[in-house]
């Protein structure tokens, strides 16, 4: 199977930079992609990572390690809005187009 | 343009009863996901659609729970003699067909809360 974890919660102050962790065990790995989900919310699209690196898009850059099972996202000049959960979700060849999901890392962002 | 739309969006029913969840996907989307999302859990894989082929359904959790696809539109999702631990915001998803690249994210609707007294 495959296991995904992120740690549960994390705690920022506005204007700050804060770095999202996931790690994940696949055997086939196909993309890994993050989700920004508000509460009472559907989740949202953030970005995408196939080949190890940095990826960056304006406030929020993902990084993905391939060998070592590790993604993580960053996101620069906080924001009060950004406090949501982010969900790392892993696609895997052994399980067709399936996106399995972590559990999520829910960010507060304090003034 | 139009997104992911589902149908309820709010469902109280009495425990025992069938319910019927229904998901709009994007126009021109071959690919269609259920996801089930507890308070303050993770998304959790019920089904997964792709074009005709035959469905994904290694997630379902009882044989309470199907779902079908007409062609490449409507979904709907049916839970039958609900109980009280299905209670959860059940998440359609849709994709384009991206032949293996794996680089189509996900577009979600906003779910179906679904409470089972």
């Amino acid at each position: 199977g495959q296991n995904i974890d992120q740690p549960t919660e994390m705690t920022a102050t506005e204007g700050a930079i804060v770095q999202i962790n996931c790690t994940y065990q696949t055997s086939g790995f196909n993309g890994l992609f993050w989700y920004q989900q508000h509460a009472g919310e559907a989740p949202t699209f953030l970005s995408y990572n196939v080949l190890d690196g940095l990826e960056e898009k304006g406030r929020f850059s993902s990084f993905l390690s391939r060998s070592k099972g590790y993604s993580y996202l960053l996101l620069k000049e906080l924001q009060m809005k950004d406090s949501a959960s982010y969900l790392c979700a892993v696609r895997d060849w052994n399980y067709g187009q399936n996106f399995v999901f972590g559990p999520g890392t829910r960010l507060s962002v304090l003034p | 343009g139009a997104g992911v739309s589902q149908s309820p969006s709010n469902k109280v029913t009495e425990k025992g009863k069938d319910v019927e969840l229904r998901c709009d996907p994007i126009s021109g989307h071959t690919a269609l996901y259920w996801y089930r999302q507890r308070l303050g859990q993770g998304l959790e894989f019920l089904i997964y659609f792709q074009g005709n082929s035959a469905p994904d359904k290694s997630g379902l959790p009882s044989d309470r729970f199907s779902a079908e696809r007409t062609g490449e539109s409507v979904s709907t999702l049916t839970i039958q003699r609900t109980q009280q631990e299905d209670s959860a915001v059940y998440l359609c998803a849709s994709s384009l067909t991206d032949r293996g690249r794996g680089s189509s994210p996900l577009h979600f609707g906003n779910g179906t809360r679904l409470t089972v007294t």
